[in-house]
């Protein structure tokens, strides 16, 4: 099993380009998860797709879309890509599709891709 | 903004010696679990507690869910320099992580 994997791991934009990030999990999973990573901020979650078919906004969503393709995928798009963009982007996922106390829900991790706008 | 906050921020500890960081809320959480990052990786799950007082270990690492389940603690003894990394705490009802504790070890 590959687990989580990401697409690319390294990217530099210009600003105003657009990109699409993907990822996939052969964890047959159903909740996935996008954040992004800076310094001293630790991880902020920028959508989250429960189960295939739906997606909700996170803490940051601004400046995001995305698409839950199938169960395995979940792509983050940057429309209209700005500086404030630039930051480490992990995929994320995880079985249950439940939030309540008893829920397990062990995020399992992609490797990041690193993105620069310049 | 972020549900629960951590402390310390950076944690630079002689090896063999015993540290601990901690995570806050300020409501009660329905579970929290850690997750640590090496430098330069993702991170990676370590563990999820759930009922009130609750203490877990794992090996020289001790994880402890408060009582009134608004705050949870790591306890590492005698560090070693695999220990090197950042540790984050998560609200999972939330989505909402800490800011994370960064250890660095001397040898």
């Amino acid at each position: 099993n590959a687990g989580v994997t990401q697409t690319p791991k390294f990217q530099v934009l210009k600003t105003g380009q657009s990109m699409t990030l993907q990822c996939a999990q052969d964890m047959n999973h159903n909740s996935m998860y996008w954040y992004r990573q800076d310094p001293g901020m630790g991880l902020r979650l920028i959508y989250y797709s429960a189960s295939e078919g739906t997606t909700d906004k996170g803490e940051v969503p601004n400046g995001y879309n995305v698409s839950r393709l199938n169960k395995r995928e979940f792509s983050l798009r940057l429309e209209s890509a700005a500086p404030s963009q630039t930051s480490v982007y992990f995929c994320a996922s995880s079985e249950a599709p439940g939030r309540g106390p008893w829920a397990y829900n062990e995020q399992f991790f992609g490797p990041g891709t690193r993105l620069t706008v310049l | 903004g972020q549900q629960v906050m951590q402390i310390p921020q950076y944690q630079h500890v002689q090896e063999g010696e015993d540290f601990t960081t901690y995570c806050n809320s300020s409501t009660t959480l329905s579970n929290i679990q850690w997750y640590k990052q090496r430098p330069g990786g993702h991170p990676v799950f370590l563990i999820q507690l759930v009922k009130s007082g609750e203490v877990k270990k794992q090996k020289r690492l001790t994880f402890q869910f408060g009582e009134a389940k608004k705050n949870s603690s790591l306890h590492i003894t005698a560090t070693q320099t695999t220990d090197v990394g950042t540790y984050f705490c998560l609200n999972d009802y939330k989505l909402s992580f800490g800011a994370g504790t960064t250890v660095t070890v001397r040898a």
